[in-house]
């Protein structure tokens, strides 16, 4: 069954440095999401993104987020200038359509450490 | 604002009974409710949906959720729990608006343990 891929698994950061995750989603998916975990707490949404354009983006998502769709296959989230409070689980997730009734498909994860 | 709410933090069940995960939930428009699971260091794996028809979804490695329109309730539902279904679950919601790629809203989580 194909799968959301997810790069690195673990990515450990000093304060103050950028940050690129990587994510790969299923390959005919058009709807592309990035979501973070804060350790302990829930799931929380970032960024939606759909015809090489955001759709729409949380309050999290401010001036040090940006996503991209640099070529077919990966789509990125990069933070410009990390923080402590940036700490978390980073899931990218995919949809074959943007319907309502269309359940989100998870990678992985990737751990974000800053120190 | 639509949200989730998973009211309980930990669930424990032996094996063989029946288990019952929590969620009720608030949206403008017509819901569309989800179930997710998550085993440790993976990510979250759809086991289920409500759109619309029966109230009674059936899903993944044999679990359903009842959707309760007038409890605003969608409740994840086993009827023999297997020790290979601890793990965490999630409850989200999408609202009614027309745009096609509405965020999920997540519950907080709920983490289940079965225990042999």
């Amino acid at each position: 069954e194909p799968e959301v891929t997810q790069t690195p698994s673990h990515q450990v950061t000093q304060m103050g440095q950028e940050v690129i995750l990587r994510c790969v989603p299923i390959s005919n998916h058009l709807y592309f999401y990035w979501y973070r975990q804060i350790l302990g707490q829930k799931v929380e949404f970032l960024v939606s993104f759909y015809n090489n354009e955001i759709s729409e983006k949380s309050e999290i998502f401010d001036d040090q987020f940006s996503v991209e769709r640099p070529d077919g296959s990966n789509f990125t989230l990069k933070i410009r200038s990390t923080k402590l409070e940036d700490s978390a689980m980073y899931f990218c997730a995919s949809s074959e359509q943007g319907a309502k009734n269309q359940p989100q498909h998870f990678g992985d994860g990737t751990r974000l450490s800053i120190l | 604002a639509q949200s989730v709410a998973q009211p309980e933090d930990q669930v424990n069940v032996a094996e063989g009974n029946p288990l019952t995960v929590k969620c009720t939930y608030s949206v403008s428009g017509n819901p569309y409710l989800f179930w997710y699971v998550q085993y440790p260091n993976r990510g979250l794996q759809f086991l289920l949906k409500y759109i619309t028809g029966d109230n009674l979804v059936k899903g993944s490695y044999g679990f359903e959720a009842e959707f309760n329109k007038s409890q605003t309730s969608f409740h994840l539902k086993k009827p023999s729990a297997l020790v290979s279904d601890s793990a965490l679950y999630f409850c989200a919601v999408r609202d009614g608006r027309n745009s096609g790629n509405t965020p999920l809203v997540f519950g907080k989580g709920t983490r289940l343990s079965v225990i042999a």
